[in-house]
């Protein structure tokens, strides 16, 4: 099975602060990638799918990029209601791996 | 607006069985791909199951394959999972899950149910 690789597992930045989380696959998928943001005791949320694709109503400071095996979650200016933990998730096919995860917290 | 009702879940001995199920709405149900995804406290979220749109594949994660069957009834727009010879280790929060675009057999998620705890316990 192919596997999902998140860096780093959490981060702390400041306030307007270019962010990237990192998800590497261990095998190629393609484009065949979603991040999702869930905040502390929400539900999760689709931010980005077909590695760059930003869903609907999501802030354009979110950005993806990437095929392949390397991806990258970028949040342009850092703002506090982004403290949340992002995973990427693969969907080229079962099993829908998520990785690890990425806290990203406000310094 | 899409909406998906779950019920079920609880607190089970080992070896048990308890059945989640999902009701849905403000889509046409039998164009999409469902699922489940749990959370156990404190962790990351594990893609558990997916059924494709009309039921005719059903994919696993390993350590549930042969002990839970998931399900759907596109006639009452009803998605299930049936889990059977519980685990300590099946201890979380489960979430029902919409395929993100139809016809897919199984891609992101962009809708997700408000969560039910599973507590498989002695």
């Amino acid at each position: 099975d192919i596997q999902m690789t998140q860096s780093p597992s959490s981060l702390s930045a400041s306030v307007g602060d270019r962010v990237t989380v990192t998800c590497r696959a261990s095998q190629g998928i393609n484009n065949h990638l979603a991040w999702y943001q869930q905040k502390p005791g929400k539900l999760p949320n689709l931010l980005i799918y077909g590695a760059s694709t930003l869903q609907s109503g999501v802030p354009s400071r979110f950005s993806g990029s990437g095929s392949g095996t390397d991806f990258t979650l970028t949040i342009s200016s850092l703002q506090p209601e982004d403290v949340a933990t992002y995973y990427c998730q693969k969907y080229d096919g079962a099993p829908l791996t998520f990785g690890g995860g990425t806290k990203v917290e406000i310094k | 607006e899409v909406q998906l009702l779950q019920s079920g879940g609880g607190s089970v001995q080992p070896g048990g069985s308890l059945r989640l199920s999902c009701a849905a709405s403000g889509f046409t149900f039998s164009n999409y791909a469902m699922g489940w995804v749990r959370q156990a406290p404190g962790k990351g979220l594990e893609w558990v199951s997916t059924i494709s749109d009309g039921g005719r594949r059903t994919y696993y994660t390993d350590s549930v394959q042969a002990r839970f069957t998931i399900s759907r009834d596109d006639s009452k727009n009803t998605l299930d999972l049936q889990m059977n010879s519980l685990r300590a280790e099946d201890t979380a929060v489960y979430y029902c899950a919409k395929e993100g675009a139809p016809h897919s057999g199984g891609g992101y998620i962009d809708h997700w149910g408000q969560g039910t705890l599973v507590t498989v316990s002695s």
